[in-house]
């Protein structure tokens, strides 16, 4: 299968940190993608990775293990408009993408 | 003008009914794809094509077929609708690394 797992919800402050986390089978594996989704709409883009390691984009950065099927979504300084469904979806090949079910973060004041 | 766009956004439809929703971009992508979403779900893969003469099933194919018009318009039809096919569809396109373009999605009631 392509069993792909990360939290239903998660919750947290204003101004703090948070970790989502996202586990995938290693086999048949091209690159994690993570998107943030907010209610009723498209998702939108936040990172994809490919190789091992940390990547940073502002506010956002996306870490990946290859050997251990993991990877993380680290969202910093929290602020309300990050309140979303985070989907982490794995490349098995072909560009085609398996998606698990998200991970409901609720930003609270 | 939006890069992937779906028509309808929203449509309630009978049980037994055909239904076909659209998809077109101006990506100029060769890959297009259906996925559909239901609450606190995933987004799961219907179809999927990777050129004008490429059409692939995805996990939940059963129950949908698809079209291929052109490399910029891709269509999803349901032959006779049921409930449980009420869902939020998206479709999107990609280029051979995996950037993806989602529409904004079509919200499907079949009552």
């Amino acid at each position: 299968g392509q069993n792909i797992d990360q939290p239903t919800e998660m919750t947290a402050t204003e101004g703090a940190i948070v970790q989502i986390n996202c586990t995938y089978q290693t086999s048949g594996f091209n690159g994690l993608f993570w998107y943030q989704q907010h209610a009723g709409e498209a998702p939108t883009f936040l990172s994809y990775n490919v190789l091992d390691g940390l990547e940073e984009k502002g506010r956002f950065s996306s870490f990946l293990s290859r050997s251990k099927g993991y990877s993380y979504l680290l969202l910093k300084e929290l602020q309300m408009k990050d309140s979303a469904s985070y989907l982490c979806a794995k490349n098995s090949g072909y560009s085609t993408l398996t998606f698990g079910k998200g991970t409901m973060l609720l930003v609270s004041p | 003008d939006a890069d992937v766009t779906q028509t309808p956004r929203n449509r309630i439809t009978k049980t037994g009914k055909r239904i076909m929703l659209e998809c077109s971009q101006t990506k100029g992508h060769d890959r297009m794809y259906w996925y559909r979403q239901d609450p606190g779900l995933g987004l799961q893969l219907i179809y999927y094509s990777f050129d004008v003469k490429d059409i692939n099933k995805g996990e939940i194919s059963d129950g949908y077929s698809v079209s291929r018009q052109a490399q910029a318009k891709f269509s999803l039809s349901l032959e006779s609708a049921i409930p449980n096919q009420t869902a939020l569809y998206f479709c999107a396109t990609s280029d051979f690394g995996g950037d993806y373009t989602f529409g904004s999605g079509t919200r499907l009631t079949v009552v």
